[in-house]
């Protein structure tokens, strides 16, 4: 079992939709951060947070300590938000090497 | 600069070659990473730097593999003897701090493929 677990895998959605992928850890954490990976591979940073809640325009993450749980939101969804969104952590026993999920594959439809 | 430059962009080698890859980080940060995403993989770890020092080697895949870094600024990543299963896209990332405190900027990558 994936010490970091992303759900779903592939997600659809139309434009204006309002989605959520979550992610799961099992491991005790300094930090979660959240991606995006565009098709060409470039990859940006969109969160890094360690309680609590973030919300940067339509984005918004959440994570859950006790619950070792986080979630990604995008609120009225575009189809320029078609992207692969990754879960990462920053293992208390690891220092700064992040540990992945798999990704979530979004793909938005006008 | 304006963000993490790596190169080249794409590399083709033959098996059995040596290659070297360049990340250029932004300037001020001084942790330093080198993750490797292969076809329809996640990423992995390779390396961390923290100035020129890698306190965190753990993830290089075999003795093949070398990084350094100098001027806690330019790092290189050397694979020796190239094989078809490093064919990948080996991604640079810095950040002012650790990945525990500080979010983290990534290059483009460099394509790697080993013919």
């Amino acid at each position: 079992k994936n010490e970091v677990e992303q759900s779903p895998q592939n997600l659809t959605a139309q434009e204006g939709e309002f989605i959520t992928i979550n992610c799961s850890y099992s491991v005790g954490i300094s930090a979660l951060h959240w991606l995006q990976q565009h098709p060409g591979g470039g990859i940006v940073s969109l969160f890094m947070l360690s309680s609590g809640k973030k919300k940067h325009g339509r984005l918004i993450a959440t994570i859950n300590i006790q619950e070792k749980h986080s979630s990604l939101h995008i609120t009225a969804s575009h189809p320029r938000d078609s992207a692969v969104y990754i879960c990462a952590v920053s293992k208390e026993t690891s220092g700064s090497r992040l540990t992945f999920g798999e990704g979530t594959q979004l793909t938005v439809n006008p | 600069g304006a963000g993490v430059s790596q190169s080249p962009s794409n590399k083709v080698t033959e098996k059995g070659k040596d290659v070297e890859l360049r990340c250029d980080p932004i300037s001020g940060h001084t942790a330093l990473y080198w993750y490797r995403q292969s076809l329809g993989q996640g990423l992995e770890f390779l390396i961390y730097f923290q100035g020129n020092s890698a306190p965190d080697k753990s993830g290089l895949p075999s003795d093949r593999f070398s990084a350094e870094r100098t001027g806690g600024s330019v790092s290189t990543l050397t694979i020796q003897r190239t094989q078809q299963e490093d064919s990948a896209v080996y991604l640079c990332a810095s950040s002012p701090g650790g990945s525990y405190n500080s979010p983290l900027h990534f290059g483009n990558g460099t394509r790697l493929t080993v013919t």
